[in-house]
């Protein structure tokens, strides 16, 4: 079936390549970021976060960057493989509040 | 259940007919949300039940969208008369309390089309 997101900013990477993800986040009060991975008919999957009082943290071949300055976010996946293909999404969890505002994606291509 | 779980996972539909997509969260979560996702959009924010409080239905983009969660579990978001912008996927998510991180766990979704 057809796929959401069809017009995403696409980022094609070869295979065993690191790949870097970029999120621009709206609030400078908001104080806990994730990211969500979003394979082709499934819903998003958590894959990392991190909270306001840091600037890095790693995961299992990927790295979340926070610069609070510029209200930006990246996501870094070593060694990128086939199954990592999908729409990465940041999400923002606005302060005082339950509710996450997810930037727009980027659909990953890994290239064979 | 193991997992969030929404039906049906397809569903196409009439202009101006009415629709139901049901959302059954993961056993024991308290808190419940609603997602759209639009084609070539992020998700839009619809509306969030926790416990027996009031649900905020602040996202909700016109009155034409209701949700209901019955006996703090299954969730039911309504759709009356849709119109063919109504055309996205719906996504459900479950909590067992604000959803910090890996506690918040969506479904798979219901893709619907208004043709």
């Amino acid at each position: 079936g057809e796929s959401v997101g069809l017009h995403l900013p696409t980022l094609s990477v070869q295979e065993g390549d690191n790949s870097i993800i970029n999120c621009a986040y709206s609030n400078s009060a908001s104080d806990y970021f994730i990211w969500y991975k979003q394979e082709s008919g499934k819903g998003p999957q958590f894959i990392i976060d991190i909270r306001s009082n840091m600037d890095k943290r790693q995961g299992q071949r990927v790295t979340v960057l926070l610069n609070k300055t510029v209200k930006h976010l990246s996501l870094q996946i070593a060694a990128t493989q086939p199954g990592d293909s999908a729409v990465y999404f940041c999400a923002e969890l606005h302060p005082g509040t339950y509710k996450y505002i997810f930037g727009t994606g980027t659909r990953l291509k890994v290239l064979a | 259940g193991a997992g969030v779980s929404q039906s049906p996972s397809n569903k196409v539909t009439e202009k101006g007919k009415d629709v139901e997509l049901r959302c059954d969260p993961i056993s024991g979560h308290t808190a419940l949300y609603w997602y759209r996702q639009s084609l070539g959009q992020g998700l839009e924010f619809l509306i969030y039940f926790q416990g027996n409080s009031a649900p905020d239905k602040s996202g909700l983009p016109s009155d034409r969208f209701s949700a209901e969660r019955t006996g703090g579990s299954v969730s039911t978001l309504t759709i009356q008369r849709t119109q063919q912008e109504d055309s996205a996927v719906y996504l459900c998510a479950s909590s067992l309390d604000k959803g910090r991180g890996d506690g918040y766990t969506f479904g798979s979704g219901t893709r619907l089309t208004v043709v």
